[in-house]
């Protein structure tokens, strides 16, 4: 029980392009999902919060309009990387917890992003 | 605010030695604490967790960690490694309340490569 799945795993596009990633739980609601970004040989970041059909809350300094996270319903949520550049390039997972209980985060595979 | 500190981003032991991982930890409340591994190129596995209770618990995979909060410490110990174990482990910690409420903050990983 409690599987993540995210689609795409690996993505390559273009630079100025928009790349629309999914994140789903597969056998469970997930109220809240989260967003983070791995660089190489790096710690996982965290980008943005989101609760299903509200908006997302995002950190410090991630810029809310280049990535846009929809949690539209309980087992769904996207994040679409808007007028994606190189640097954008990462390893971009995400966490989905279901309402009963504070702390249990279950993690997606990831989706490698490159940007050319 | 919340920080996590894993000393040593590279440890290496022979197959069958002592596994000790290091975390300590900074929380201005009451922590919950998670250690997680992941595999190239994957999402990250919970293999343990602390939440309140018996400090010294159990989890997947022969692992198991102590929370001792005198030293601020959650260290992950295996008595005996297996060459699967070689993967890359993050400590992390969450509030169970307030801004930190669900929101994980990550060390920065330790590599735990094993010899034959």
């Amino acid at each position: 029980g409690a599987v993540v799945s995210q689609h795409p795993s690996r993505v390559i596009c273009k630079s100025g392009t928009s790349v629309k990633i999914e994140c789903r739980s597969l056998d469970f609601q997930a109220t809240t999902m989260f967003w983070y970004r791995q660089f190489p040989k790096q710690s996982l970041m965290l980008m943005a919060t989101s609760n299903e059909g509200s908006k997302a809350t995002y950190e410090q300094g991630v810029e809310k309009d280049k990535f846009l996270i929809n949690h539209a319903s309980l087992t769904l949520s996207t994040l679409t990387v808007t007028s994606a550049h190189p640097e954008d390039s990462s390893f971009y997972i995400c966490s989905a917890r279901s309402g009963t209980g504070p702390y249990e985060q279950y993690f997606g595979p990831g989706t490698r992003l490159t940007v050319t | 605010a919340q920080s996590v500190t894993q000393l040593g981003s590279h440890v290496s032991v022979s197959e069958g030695a002592l596994v000790l991982l290091r975390c300590n930890y900074s929380s201005s409340v009451p922590p919950y604490l998670f250690w997680y591994v992941q595999y190239p190129n994957q999402g990250l596995q919970l293999l343990l967790k602390y939440t309140t209770g018996a400090t010294l618990v159990k989890g997947i995979n022969g692992f198991e960690a102590e929370f001792k909060k005198s030293e601020t410490s959650f260290h992950l110990t295996k008595p005996s490694a297996h060459m699967s174990d070689a993967a890359e482990y993050f400590c992390a910690v969450s509030g169970p309340s307030g801004t930190s409420y669900g929101k994980l903050t990550f060390g920065q990983g330790t590599i735990l490569t094993v010899h034959p």
